[in-house]
């Protein structure tokens, strides 16, 4: 299996766009996880699946963030409007059953 | 939250020592994973010990957990430069009827050559 697959890797935007992250989970793992990792507040989840049913969206910011899972093969994360502030890696994580979780390469995003 | 402290938040070491992390958390789990991240990518998982294990091994990787304290130690023994990353311990959280994984802030661990 090749992983998980993210996309893009990095990806620059101006304040005011919308963003959206790209995440291939790795076949037949049920959970799939979405992160936030800067340098001051570490690794944040924000918002998890299960079965493709979002179960946990406690994490996710504001109301300008949405995720959709729309396969057990495909998610997104969504931003709009983009701020300054979401300038962060956005990891994407999937598990089998709620055990070890395996991250894709992330997505370097920087808002300006 | 149960999330997990790591220290020191920084160690640098010679190739060949042993290195030695400590995590802390706050109220009971079934289970502390310990996972590693290079500069640049995504985490990647190093063992998962469960509360009915006192000692784990893995290669070169040791984990320990005392539930008495509250607290579990990775050590890497006979340390390699590719050694160098960032260490990351991760215990179960309940909130709101769900259970989610909560990572601490990690301990960079730089081994020289």
């Amino acid at each position: 299996d090749a992983g998980v697959i993210q996309s893009p890797r990095h990806e620059v935007t101006e304040m005011g766009q919308e963003v959206t992250l790209r995440c291939k989970p790795i076949s037949g793992h049920d959970y799939l996880f979405w992160y936030r990792q800067t340098m001051m507040r570490g690794l944040e989840l924000l918002i998890y699946f299960n079965n493709n049913v979002p179960i946990d969206d406690s994490g996710m910011p504001e109301d300008r963030f949405s995720a959709k899972m729309p396969n057990a093969s495909f998610s997104t994360l969504k931003i709009q409007p983009s701020e300054p502030r979401d300038s962060a890696v956005y990891f994407c994580a999937s598990s089998l059953r709620e055990r070890e979780q395996y991250f894709g390469p992330g997505t370097r995003l920087t808002v300006t | 939250s149960q999330q997990g402290e790591e220290d020191p938040q920084a160690l640098s070491i010679q190739e060949g020592e042993n290195a030695t992390m400590n995590c802390s958390y706050k109220t009971s789990i079934n289970n502390l994973q310990w996972y590693r991240q290079n500069s640049g990518r995504g985490l990647v998982h190093l063992i998962l010990i469960r509360s009915n294990e006192r000692e784990k091994h893995s290669g070169r990787l040791r984990v320990t957990l005392d539930t008495s304290k509250k607290s579990s130690s990775l050590l890497i023994t006979a340390s390699r430069a590719a050694d160098t990353a960032s260490y990351f311990c991760a215990t179960p959280s309940f909130q709101g009827g769900s259970e989610k994984l909560v990572f601490g802030k990690g301990t960079k661990l730089t081994v020289n050559p």
